[in-house]
């Protein structure tokens, strides 16, 4: 089955610490690897990942993929309050049909 | 620019009773689109995804039911609610099934 796993579950750091999130997956036909952020409500789009090793960076924000490990990692650097929220971590598969998977998703806190 | 709009935003209904929750995209044409459910401390959960007017695929069996009657627009639907379909619920969309999804901001129902 299917499973994509994000740890740690919850994290409290304070502003300007560096954090970094994890995301390992058992899927059949990797295709790609979707970050979100999720603060209250809707979730908004970070960064897809389809190749190894290659960084995707945004900012303070950055990620990126070992396809031979089959893990990926969120870096946020200088942590603001505005951090604060729901990290979630998806995988597209094709199994059956094409579909994306999703992790718990990691809650992080940043404290002023 | 394309958006979602989802709605209510919030929802309390009686055991029993019928739901339906709205999800309308603006912006696109023949998007993919998807209801999820999301569970505390669980992941997004696909319940639903529809390639087109008409076309709609259930990924879990369940009480809940979709249609989609118009190229962007996606209903959630139930004849009778019970307790377990409390939860938070997500529209999303995407331009073909292995691209990103974009999220509403969800409808948070509770059924008593």
């Amino acid at each position: 089955e299917d499973k994509v796993v994000q740890s740690p579950l919850s994290l409290v750091v304070h502003e300007g610490d560096t954090v970094t999130l994890n995301c390992s997956y058992e899927v059949t036909n990797f295709r790609s690897l979707l970050w979100y952020k999720q603060e209250k409500k809707a979730p908004t789009f970070l960064f897809m990942l389809t190749s190894s090793g290659i960084e995707k960076k945004s900012g303070r924000l950055s990620s990126i993929l070992d396809k031979k490990e089959l893990f990926s990692i969120l870096n946020i650097t200088a942590t603001q309050t505005g951090d604060s929220a729901v990290y979630l971590c998806a995988v597209g598969s094709i199994t059956g049909t094409y579909k994306y998977i999703f992790g718990t998703g990691t809650r992080l806190k940043v404290l002023a | 620019s394309q958006t979602i709009h989802q709605w209510p935003a919030t929802l309390v209904q009686p055991v029993g009773s019928p739901l339906s929750l709205e999800c309308t995209v603006e912006g696109t044409s023949n998007p993919n689109l998807y209801w999820y459910r999301q569970a505390a401390g669980r992941g997004l959960q696909l319940l639903f995804y529809s390639v087109g007017i008409g076309q709609i695929s259930s990924e879990v069996p369940q009480n809940l039911s979709a249609s989609r009657p118009q190229d962007r627009q996606f209903i959630l639907s139930s004849k009778k609610l019970l307790l377990s379909d409390s939860g938070f619920y997500l529209c999303a969309w995407s331009v073909t099934r292995r691209d990103i999804q974009y999220f509403g901001a969800g409808t948070r129902l509770s059924v008593l």
